[in-house]
C-alpha cells in the first residue's frame, strides 16, 4: 500500500498570500496524483489530477507540480473561499486507492 | 449537469446490515467506474470500493473486504453498497464518486450519507 504524507498539517495564512502544500509518497506514483479541496459540511472537489492538470472549472491560481514521490499544490494568491482542507490521492498502484491525511489552510 | 444523490444512511447496531444507494444523472452511467469513499467524523478520506462501468470488476479496501459488496444497476443508473457485519469503525459519511473514465480519479462526488454504527 502506498502511503501519502501531507505537510504541514495546518497552514495559517492571510488572503492574498501564496500557499504551498506538500504531499510525499512512500514509493513512486509517477504522475498519478490528484488534489482535492474540502470545505466544512461539503463533499470533496477535484482540483488537480495527474499531478498538474487542473480539473474543469478550477481557477488558474491553483497549480500542481511534481512527479515520483514529491508533489506540491500551490495556490498563488489565497482568496477567502480557498480556506479549506486539501487532500492528495494516488492512483498509481491500486487497490487500494489512498489519500493523504490532509492539510488545513486556515486564516491567520 | 452531473448529479449523484446518496441515500440509505442510518443508525444501525453493531453486526447489522445496511444498503446504500447512489442515484446518478447527467452522464452516461455505464461508461464510468464508480466508487464509494468514506469519512469518519473529524477524520480524513478513505477509499472503500470501486466498480467498473460494466460491473464486471470490483475492488475493495482490506478494511471492508468480505463484509461490503459494491454493485450497480446500469438500467436504473444506480450504484449500491451492501454493508454487512457492521462495526463501530464503519461509522462515517459515505460518498459516492464518479471516476474520470476508468481511472481512480474522482471528478464528481455526491453530498454523502451518514452511517452510524452504535448500540
Amino acid at each position: 500500500e502506498i502511503l501519502l504524507t501531507q505537510s504541514p498539517a495546518t497552514l495559517s495564512l492571510s488572503p492574498g498570500e501564496r500557499a504551498t502544500l506538500s504531499c510525499r509518497a512512500s514509493q513512486s506514483v509517477s504522475s498519478y496524483l490528484a488534489w482535492y479541496q474540502q470545505k466544512p459540511g461539503q463533499a470533496p472537489r477535484l482540483l488537480i489530477y495527474d499531478a498538474s492538470n487542473r480539473a474543469t472549472g478550477i481557477p488558474a491560481r491553483f497549480s500542481g507540480s511534481g512527479s515520483g514521490t514529491d508533489f506540491t499544490l500551490t495556490i498563488s494568491s489565497l482568496e477567502p473561499e480557498d480556506f479549506a482542507v486539501y487532500y492528495c490521492q494516488q492512483r498509481s498502484d491500486w487497490p487500494p486507492l489512498t489519500f493523504g491525511g490532509g492539510t488545513k489552510v486556515e486564516i491567520k | 449537469e452531473v448529479q449523484l444523490l446518496e441515500s440509505g444512511g442510518a443508525l444501525v447496531q453493531p453486526g447489522g446490515s445496511l444498503r446504500l444507494s447512489c442515484a446518478a444523472s447527467g452522464f452516461t452511467f455505464n461508461n464510468y467506474a464508480m466508487s464509494w469513499v468514506r469519512q469518519a467524523p473529524g477524520k480524513g478520506l478513505e477509499w472503500v470500493s470501486t466498480i467498473s462501468g460494466s460491473g464486471g470488476s470490483t475492488y475493495y479496501a482490506d478494511s471492508v473486504k468480505g463484509r461490503f459488496t459494491i454493485s450497480r444497476d446500469n438500467s436504473r443508473n444506480t450504484l449500491y453498497l451492501q454493508m454487512n457485519s457492521l462495526r463501530a469503525e464503519d461509522t462515517a459519511i459515505y460518498y459516492c464518486a464518479k471516476s474520470i473514465a476508468a481511472t481512480g480519479v474522482f471528478d464528481y462526488w455526491g453530498q454523502g450519507t451518514l452511517v452510524s454504527v452504535s448500540s
